[in-house]
């Protein structure tokens, strides 16, 4: 069963930082990773897929990364901003069909 | 780009009543869709697959007689949340799945806004 772990759970950093996500998965065999964002009371938005065979993709001010052996992707975000607030998810897309296993997320906090 | 549809975005209900929700996809096909549940500072829970034409797969946990899922064309599925309590209040996130050629590559998803059930 695959489980997906998001670390940290929440972060909260001022202004112009850039910043890492990190979100591991237990079972190697993906299809593609995706991560979204998530604002309080909203549905998901997606930020950026990676297919099993890429290992980065790259949109604006964030960059994903995926190392399928060792079960880990990271997002990137370059000098943040207070509109960059928000829950980040990742979604782990199996092989079995179109299943996708979330992480609990990491809830972001940028202060002006 | 592809489009996914949800109705209504909130809703208030009595205990006891049935509420459906729907999951349209606008601009694409969707022989698959999603059903996810999510409960507040909690991450989505899937709740079952829905696949046009023929029964939805629930997964384990999941009451099928509680949560009826029909999926009777190629746009559209719904969820219906019968004898709804308020243990049944939460978050209803719907996806789908990009079909094969869309641009994006195999299993892609896409979702809704979501759905805020709240059952006094």
């Amino acid at each position: 069963k695959q489980e997906v772990t998001q670390i940290p759970a929440a972060l909260s950093v001022p202004e112009g930082e850039n910043l890492v996500l990190n979100c591991s998965f237990t079972d190697s065999a993906i299809y593609n990773l995706q991560w979204f964002r998530q604002d309080p009371g909203k549905g998901l938005t997606s930020l950026l897929l990676i297919q099993s065979s890429q290992r980065e993709q790259t949109s604006g001010r964030l960059n994903a990364s995926l190392d399928k052996s060792s079960g880990r992707s990271t997002l990137y975000i370059a000098a943040s901003q207070p509109g960059d607030s928000a829950t980040y998810l990742c979604a782990v897309h199996n092989t079995n069909a179109g299943k996708s296993t979330f992480g609990d997320g990491t809830t972001l906090t940028v202060k002006p | 780009g592809a489009v996914v549809s949800q109705h209504p975005s909130r809703v208030i209900c009595k205990s006891g009543t049935s509420v459906k929700i729907e999951c349209r996809s606008l601009d694409f096909q969707a022989t698959t869709m999603f059903w996810y549940r999510q409960f507040p500072k909690q991450s989505l829970m899937l709740m079952a697959t829905s696949n046009e034409g023929s029964k939805a797969t629930y997964e384990q946990g999941v009451e099928k007689d509680k949560f009826l899922i029909n999926h009777a064309s190629l746009t559209l599925s719904t969820l219906t949340v019968t004898s709804a309590h308020p243990e049944d209040s939460s978050f209803y996130i719907c996806s789908a799945r990009l079909p094969l050629g869309s641009g994006s590559g195999a299993n892609v998803l896409t979702f809704g806004a979501g759905s805020r059930l709240t059952v006094l």
